[in-house]
């Protein structure tokens, strides 16, 4: 079935430590989305790309980074400058022509610290 | 940026009753989306839905774009539609950046 698989669905950080996040997509999508979402809270946008090769800042990128070598694969690296990176992490996809288009999510994963 | 405010920020109904969510926000949008997240923390997509009304079964979901609010009506309600409704939001320049509310908390008692 076409989707989108994020992996580990359960993640626990060291201080100090990087860890990355998996996001594919088996949609044929061009753009690729990583949100953050809090207790209580909406989501709010961390990296999205429109195309391979391409990303940009969302609303709280600090502390996160991405890479977009294929077009099925939006891996997100919560690095040790984020100081606060307990939250569930939700990454998403939208078709070719990505304005206008409606968003499909994965089904997330939880990041806590040891 | 674009302001979205989701009301009532909770309901609880009895299985069987009708419900009316609102959104409102603050600017003109090129896209709005509903969202259902379940207990479980699964975002399921229930409307694309930048203007005009859509059904779907039980849900139905009604934006006026020129006065900026969006309405999801959940006709019948059972238990399993319990969980947290997000309205989002994509405004014109923002080129597929959604912008979340901070959703409506509905839980439904059989």
């Amino acid at each position: 079935d076409g989707g989108i698989t994020q992996s580990p669905k359960y993640l626990f950080r060291k201080e100090g430590q990087n860890v990355t996040l998996s996001c594919e997509q088996n949609l044929n999508h061009d753009a690729m989305y990583w949100y953050r979402q809090d207790p209580g809270q909406g989501l709010r946008l961390i990296y999205y790309s429109q195309i391979v090769n391409d990303f940009q800042k969302g609303d709280i990128a600090e502390g996160y980074s991405v890479s977009r070598e294929k077009k099925e694969s939006f891996p997100l690296t919560v690095t040790s400058a984020q100081k606060n990176p307990t939250a569930f992490y939700l990454c998403a996809s939208s078709p070719p022509g990505a304005s206008n288009q409606p968003q499909h999510f994965g089904d997330g994963t939880r990041l806590s610290i040891l | 940026g674009i302001q979205v405010e989701q009301s009532p920020p909770d309901l609880i109904l009895q299985e069987g009753a009708n419900s009316t969510l609102r959104c409102n926000f603050s600017d003109s949008v090129n896209n709005l989306q509903w969202f259902h997240q379940n207990p479980w923390g699964q975002l399921i997509n229930l409307f694309y839905i930048p203007s005009g009304t859509k059904q779907n079964g039980r849900l139905s979901a009604t934006t006026v774009a020129t006065e900026r609010y969006s309405l999801l009506y959940i006709s019948s309600s059972q238990t399993t539609d319990s969980g947290v409704y997000f309205c989002a939001v994509e405004r014109g320049t923002s080129y597929g950046k959604l912008t979340f509310g901070q959703g409506t908390i509905l839980t439904v008692h059989p």
